[in-house]
């Protein structure tokens, strides 16, 4: 049981160029979620899906889209990466639903725009 | 809009001592969750404890328990006989309304903690 798997761990990139983040949970989870990591400013909510075929976004949405592709995997997507961009980014699910469910989040992706 | 502050950027507790980390929390939904996290060096969120609004007991959670006062919009995370693995980043989030599309979480800005032997 791997939980939440993020790939890849760092990647560098350089202004203008797109990439996509791949996340997967094998805990039948419904929910997924997208945030970013900058210093001092805690997590913020990139985008989220609430459940299979849904997305929405959150509070920093802008310059990124995403992708649900099944229940088990959440893709985020850079089409145009700007320095602004450079953070660690981490992929959390959750079961949803009604319950008062806590996040499980992946290791992390550390990315770099130069 | 809802809020979450922490206001003590850095602490420092000597090792088996006990500390209270600050949370304050802003909602107009009376329906809510309060969640800490520990961040250790090596990046990854490790949940350490819940509360939700209609909860009439603080939580606890071995050596974590959250000291929650709803009047004040405090939701402190106090720890008991401190380790030096306690050292890390630790985070309050507060998520408003009961699950399914009001998941999201909203974070405080963190409390680094420093245990120091």
């Amino acid at each position: 049981n791997a939980g939440v798997t993020q790939t890849p761990k760092f990647q560098v990139l350089k202004t203008g160029q797109s990439m996509t983040l791949q996340c997967a949970q094998d805990m039948n989870h419904n929910s997924m979620y997208w945030y970013r990591q900058d210093p001092g400013m805690g997590l913020r909510l990139i985008y989220y899906s609430a459940s299979e075929g849904t997305t929405d976004k959150g509070e920093v949405p802008n310059g990124y889209n995403v992708s649900r592709l099944n229940k088990r995997e959440f893709s985020l997507r850079l089409e145009s990466a700007a320095p602004s961009q450079t953070s660690v980014y981490f992929c959390a699910s959750s079961e949803g639903g009604e319950s008062w469910d806590e996040q499980y989040f992946g290791p992390g992706t550390r990315l770099t725009v130069t | 809009a809802q809020k979450i502050t922490q206001t003590q950027p850095g602490m420092f507790v000597q090792e088996k001592e006990a500390v209270t980390l600050d949370c304050t929390y802003d909602t107009s939904d009376p329906s809510y969750g309060l969640f800490w996290y520990k961040q250790p060096s090596s990046g990854e969120m490790i949940f350490l404890i819940y509360q939700g609004s209609y909860d009439q007991q603080n939580a606890t959670e071995g050596r974590y328990s959250l000291n929650f006062q709803k009047a004040r919009k405090s939701a402190n995370l106090v720890i008991s006989a401190s380790q030096l693995g306690d050292s890390a980043m630790y985070f309050c989030a507060m998520r408003e309304g009961r699950g399914g599309a009001t998941n999201k979480l909203i974070f405080g800005t963190g409390t680094l903690l420093a245990v120091q032997p």
